[in-house]
C-alpha cells in the first residue's frame, strides 16, 4: 500500500459527459502528479501539483483540468468524453519538489462508452 | 529528458539472480537514473535511483556504468512476485520542482516457476 488513495476504482461513462476523480496524497506529501495509462499511448504524464500551485503540463487534452485543494488532495475533471478517453488514470505523490521518489495511486479505470 | 533503451521483454527462473539492461547513451552529467515497476493491475511502484555510483535497497541493486551510457537493474533472488513491467526513466531534478516521470515501454520479466 503506496499511501495513496483514489476514488473511485472504476468510473462508466457516456461519450461527451463529465467526470471528476479523485486523489488523496500520502500523508505530508505536497507534490501530486497525473498520469493516464491506455493501452496505444502507455504511461503519459499528464500535469503535476505543488502545494496547490500547477508546476508542470505534460500531453494535457484542453478538456482536461485539474487542481489541488488547500488540504492537498487533488481532483482531475474530465470533460467531453471521447471513447478514447477510456484509460488507466494514476495519481501519485512526492514529498516536495526535490525528492526523487514518486508513490503511485492504484488508479481509476474509465471506460467510456 | 534523454532517452531509453530497454529490451521488451525477459524470462528467468525463480530464486535466480535477474540482471534488467537499460542504455541511455545520451544522459547528462545531471540525469538520475531511476527504476520503477509496475506489477499487473497495479500503480508503478519506485524500485530504485542512482547518480554515479551502485546502489543497494531491500528490493535491488542499481549498477552503473562507468561511463553512464548504461545501467543494469539486478534482482538478487526473483520471485513470482518480481513478474511486472520494468522502466528504466532518467530524471534531472529540475530547481523548478516539475519533477514529472516520462515512461518508456519498459521491460515486461516473466518469472518462471
Amino acid at each position: 500500500d503506496s499511501g495513496v488513495t483514489q476514488t473511485p476504482k472504476h468510473l462508466i461513462t457516456a461519450t461527451g459527459q463529465r467526470v471528476t476523480l479523485r486523489c488523496s496524497p500520502r500523508s505530508g506529501d505536497l507534490s501530486v502528479y497525473w498520469y493516464q495509462q491506455s493501452l496505444d499511448q502507455g504511461l503519459q504524464f499528464l500535469i503535476q501539483y505543488y502545494n496547490g500551485e500547477e508546476r508542470a503540463k505534460g500531453n494535457i487534452l484542453e478538456r482536461f483540468s485539474a487542481q489541488q485543494f488547500p488540504d492537498l488532495h487533488s481532483e482531475l475533471n474530465l470533460s467531453s468524453l471521447e471513447l478514447g478517453d477510456s484509460a488507466l488514470y494514476f495519481c501519485a505523490s512526492s514529498a516536495g519538489t526535490t525528492s526523487l521518489e514518486q508513490y503511485f495511486g492504484p488508479g481509476t479505470r474509465l471506460t467510456v462508452t | 529528458d534523454a532517452k531509453t533503451t530497454q529490451p521488451n521483454s525477459m524470462e528467468s527462473n525463480e530464486e535466480e539472480p535477474v540482471h534488467l539492461p537499460c542504455n541511455h547513451s545520451t544522459i547528462s552529467g545531471t540525469d538520475y537514473i531511476h527504476w520503477y515497476r509496475q506489477l499487473p493491475s497495479q500503480g508503478p511502484e519506485y524500485v530504485i535511483h542512482g547518480l554515479t555510483s551502485n546502489v543497494n535497497n531491500r528490493m535491488a541493486s542499481l549498477a552503473i556504468a562507468e561511463d553512464r551510457k548504461s545501467s543494469t537493474l539486478i534482482l538478487h533472488r526473483a520471485t513470482l512476485r518480481d513478474a511486472a513491467v520494468y522502466y528504466c526513466i532518467l530524471r534531472l531534478l529540475k530547481q523548478t520542482g516539475a519533477n514529472n516521470l516520462f515512461f518508456g515501454t519498459g521491460t515486461r520479466l516473466t518469472v518462471i516457476p
